[in-house]
């Protein structure tokens, strides 16, 4: 299975934007359609917040964009606030491969 | 509202066997896959195992591959995980996702359960 690398911590200044970025080290992301990003507070359930790499589901914020380039997907969060200090994950999944996670990033807000 | 309520974790002993359960309501169930996600302690989030809308195909992680067995059924709107010859590592919250798509399998999680913990361990 490809895996998926993120920055194990970023962090930012609330109103600050930051970038989250996912590579895949083996067949990579480039491709493929499904590419999903994931919040999760601490012992909470993920949350979707993008699909199909750049979609947001209905309820997420604006602030929330996703994107993809070559062999990287990436994650930008715009106008940081306090709640978005979190866990992201990001996901991809193929038919031969299903789904593989990224090992995960941890967002400090400052 | 899509509701999503595992059950069945605990603990048990290396070598046993558990099967978790995850009851769904607020959607037509049977037109949706269903996954299982994992998550040890401290650690990131582990696909498990997906099951088509229908049951008829099945898919699993190397890791738990010929020890997990996943099914569903449909007149109860509930999927199951079972579980067997369990070790240490297989210690973790498992959580019940619903693909987002209406037909097929996409990996694509748009509603989680809370998730349950099964821990191994003698």
């Amino acid at each position: 299975q490809s895996a998926l690398t993120q920055p194990a911590s970023v962090s930012g200044s609330p109103g600050q934007s930051i970038t989250i970025s996912c590579t895949g080290t083996s067949s990579g992301v480039g491709g493929f359609t499904y590419v999903s990003w994931y919040q999760q507070h601490p012992g909470k359930a993920p949350k979707l917040m993008i699909y199909e790499v750049s979609n947001r589901p209905s309820g997420v914020s604006n602030r929330f964009s996703g994107s993809k380039s070559g062999n990287t997907a990436s994650l930008t969060i715009s106008g940081l606030q306090a709640e978005d200090e979190a866990d992201y994950y990001c996901s991809l999944y193929t038919s031969t491969t299903s789904t593989v996670f990224g090992g995960g990033t941890k967002l400090t807000v400052l | 509202e899509v509701q999503l309520l595992e059950s069945g974790g605990g603990l048990v002993q290396p070598g046993g066997s558990l099967r978790l359960s995850c009851a769904a309501s607020g959607f037509t169930f049977s037109s949706y896959a269903m996954s299982w996600v994992r998550q040890a302690p401290g650690k990131g989030l582990e696909w498990v195992s997906d099951i088509s809308g229908g049951g008829g195909g099945t898919y699993y992680a190397d890791s738990v591959k010929g020890r997990f067995s996943i099914s569903r059924d449909n007149s109860k709107n509930t999927v199951f995980l079972q579980m067997n010859s369990l070790r240490a590592e297989d210690t973790a919250v498992y959580f019940c996702a619903k693909d987002r798509a209406i037909v097929g399998v996409t990996g694509t999680f748009d509603y989680w359960g809370k998730g349950t913990l099964v821990t191994v361990s003698s």
